[in-house]
């Protein structure tokens, strides 16, 4: 499984975009990329997928380099509420049969007013 | 609407006792998973279900078990085996298939053991 290593935290302010690396070296060639949002006691929130490239949708982008060793989480115009930890996970969801997925500690996002 | 339910919310329970957490989805998804959160932490894999009457141990399965006798429910069980059992517990579900697929989460069960 490939392992990935984000931010342990990071500060921002409302009306800023904020963008969070994660690194994973060793993906797989089946491996989608996949960011979660936990707020607290509550279950994590899918936010984005992807494989290669750019992919967006209406909350967020998610830019892969071409070697797909890291991907970049970014959330334009970040508000208080977006507040929360950030899970980056990379897996193949049991295509291969590597069906395990670790979330890691993620990245906690404090928004400041 | 569909979605994916656990309960109950809040589980008190004495040392040395079993409890059941429920989850059920009506998603008629294939996969289904339990995670524990500790504070402060990521989630944590238990147990993880790909089909009907089959499971597989996640990271952290001692003094846990689990059974899948019905697509839509997969009940997890804290045993007294379970050294430190308080903690979050949350359950999801998933579709398998070559795509990439997101894991549906439901709200969770406090669990403090007193």
């Amino acid at each position: 499984l490939a392992k990935t290593t984000q931010p342990i935290s990071m500060d921002s302010y409302e009306g800023q975009e904020v963008n969070i690396t994660c690194s994973h070296n060793n993906i797989a060639t089946n491996d989608y990329i996949t960011w979660y949002q936990q707020f607290p006691s509550q279950g994590p929130r899918f936010i984005i997928q992807g494989y290669k490239t750019k992919v967006t949708n209406e909350v967020a982008s998610l830019f892969i380099p071409a070697d797909r060793k890291s991907s970049t989480l970014s959330l334009p115009r970040v508000s208080l509420s977006d507040t929360a930890v950030y899970y980056c996970l990379v897996g193949d969801n049991g295509w291969t049969g590597g069906f395990k997925t670790i979330f890691g500690a993620g990245t906690r996002l404090f928004v400041k007013a | 609407d569909g979605g994916i339910t656990q309960s109950p919310k809040y589980l008190f329970r004495k040392e040395g006792q079993n409890v059941t957490l429920s989850c059920e989805q009506n998603l008629n998804h294939d996969a289904m998973y339990w995670y524990r959160q500790d504070p402060g932490q990521g989630l944590r894999l238990i147990y993880y279900s790909q089909i009907v009457n089959d499971f597989q141990k996640g990271d952290i399965a001692e003094g846990y078990s689990v059974s899948r006798e019905k697509k839509e429910s997969f009940p997890l069980t804290v045993t007294s085996a379970q050294k430190n059992p308080t903690a979050f517990y949350l359950c999801a579900s998933s579709t398998i298939g070559l795509s990439g697929s997101e894991q549906f989460f439901g709200p969770g069960t406090r669990l403090t053991v007193l």
